[in-house]
């Protein structure tokens, strides 16, 4: 069974930084993309981050390009996310999500989320 | 960045009805767009990619249509389980986007 657990989220006040993680099973990891997907309290979903498989080629939303650094150690099977000079607007359940494995950059297993809070 | 638009915000059906959802985007991505179900306190469920193919598992009353820039998801007899909010996200162009949502709710 597949299953990526997600962890990290808390509460931060703006200018911080939060390291998040998702750790993952039941699949070989190295051999999927996979990516970060926030959604703000009662809002909508909202793609973050893609890595590839072997970690050479990684994306970004222009939200948070220059500020956030996707990772991943393929060794431990744990998908990172590096989230620096955190803004209000950040304050989103952080999804963890693989690509479907015909190699789609659309999702097909998902983690239950972390809370990312950003507050003074 | 593509922009994906859908209509309606809300749709009020009983079960057993057909409920169709227009997902629009702002410029063509081929049939590069996927749907998801999500409920209350639940992570999204892929329902389809690829405009029209199901995702494994997913029931036979759910399908898939469009290309370009004009797409819709069926459901054709509501199930009490399928109520929820559904979005599409179109996996053509970065960056991914997705849709604001459709909420099926029961009428």
């Amino acid at each position: 069974e597949v299953q990526l657990l997600e962890s990290g989220g808390g509460l931060v006040q703006p200018g911080g930084s939060l390291r998040l993680s998702c750790a993952v099973s039941g699949l070989t990891f190295s051999s999927h993309g996979m990516n970060w997907v926030r959604q703000a309290p009662g809002k909508g979903l909202e793609w973050v981050s893609r890595i590839s498989g072997n970690g050479d080629n990684t994306y970004y939303a222009d939200s948070v390009e220059g500020r956030f650094t996707i990772s991943r150690d393929n060794s431990k099977n744990t998908l990172y996310l590096q989230m620096n000079s955190l803004r209000a607007e950040d304050t989103a359940l952080y999804y963890c999500a693989k690509d479907t494995s015909s190699g789609r950059y659309i999702f097909d297993y998902w983690g239950q989320g972390t809370l990312v809070t950003v507050s003074s | 960045e593509i922009v994906l638009t859908q209509s309606p915000a809300t749709l009020s059906l009983s079960p057993g009805e057909r409920a169709t959802l227009s997902c629009r985007a702002s410029q063509s991505v081929s049939s590069y767009l996927g749907w998801y179900q999500q409920k209350p306190g639940q992570a999204p469920r892929l329902l389809i990619y690829d405009a029209s193919k199901r995702a494994t598992g997913i029931p036979a009353r759910f399908s898939g249509s469009g290309s370009g820039t004009d797409f819709t998801l069926t459901i054709s007899s509501l199930e009490p389980e399928d109520f929820a909010v559904y979005y599409c996200q179109q996996h053509s162009i970065w960056p991914l986007t997705f849709g604001g949502g459709t909420k099926v709710e029961i009428k």
